[in-house]
């Protein structure tokens, strides 16, 4: 099967200091990697889209500044959101996919705490 | 740009009974409609999907039926189990890959 793995699982910062999440494909080749935000007892919400060797395509009202994402091989994603704060503690949540036409699967994602 | 509108919000059923959820969306480009099963804390895990050129599935207790002439599809649980109880997501994805998300529906099992 298709794992993909995401780390850390859980995370606290200070609010002003920054966090690296990382998403790895473990057994195949990523060519599309998204990172979605889930509010507690809400849907999922796209954040951005990324493509192997080129920049990342992020959803409408999603700061690009504050949420760095970084997808420098097939098999690795880096989401990092740099000087964060309060409102920003949330599940952030990965998902990767072969192709287009293949189903995606997710990580198992990371809660963030700013404190 | 996609919108998927997911019913009911919440869904209370007895052990035994079907559960049925329904999404409706808007891009008629959209060709696949994943189901994902959410537990408290935990990642969506894929349960089902169908594609634009299949019209019903089923996989054992569960099957998605997809009706592209209204654009909606729905998810049917039979013999519905205390372990279903979760929050379920409906997902419509275009060819360029990107999936828009059902609001989800709190299943809950009463034993």
């Amino acid at each position: 099967g298709a794992v993909v793995s995401q780390h850390p699982s859980r995370v606290i910062c200070k609010s002003g200091t920054s966090v690296k999440i990382e998403c790895r494909s473990l057994d195949f080749q990523a060519t599309t990697m998204f990172w979605y935000r889930q509010f507690p007892k809400q849907s999922l919400m796209l954040m951005a889209t990324s493509n192997e060797g080129s920049k990342a395509t992020y959803e409408q009202g999603v700061e690009k500044d504050k949420f760095l994402i970084n997808h420098a091989s097939l098999t690795l994603s880096t989401l990092t959101v740099t000087s964060a704060h309060p409102e920003d503690s949330s599940f952030y949540i990965c998902s990767a996919r072969r192709q287009v036409t293949t189903e995606a699967f997710f990580g198992q994602g990371t809660r963030l705490t700013v404190v | 740009g996609e919108n998927v509108e997911q019913h009911p919000s919440t869904l209370s059923v007895q052990e035994g009974d079907s559960a049925v959820i329904k999404c409706t969306y808007s891009d008629s480009a959209s060709n696949y409609f994943p189901w994902y099963k959410q537990e408290l804390g935990k990642r969506p895990q894929l349960i089902i999907d169908i594609r634009s050129n299949v019209g019903e599935k089923k996989d054992q207790r569960i099957a998605v039926t997809l009706n592209k002439t209204a654009k909606h599809f729905s998810l049917h649980i039979t013999e519905t189990q205390p372990e279903d109880s979760a929050v379920y997501f409906c997902a419509a994805r275009t060819n360029a890959g990107k999936s828009t998300f059902g609001d989800g529906t709190t299943l809950t099992v009463k034993p």
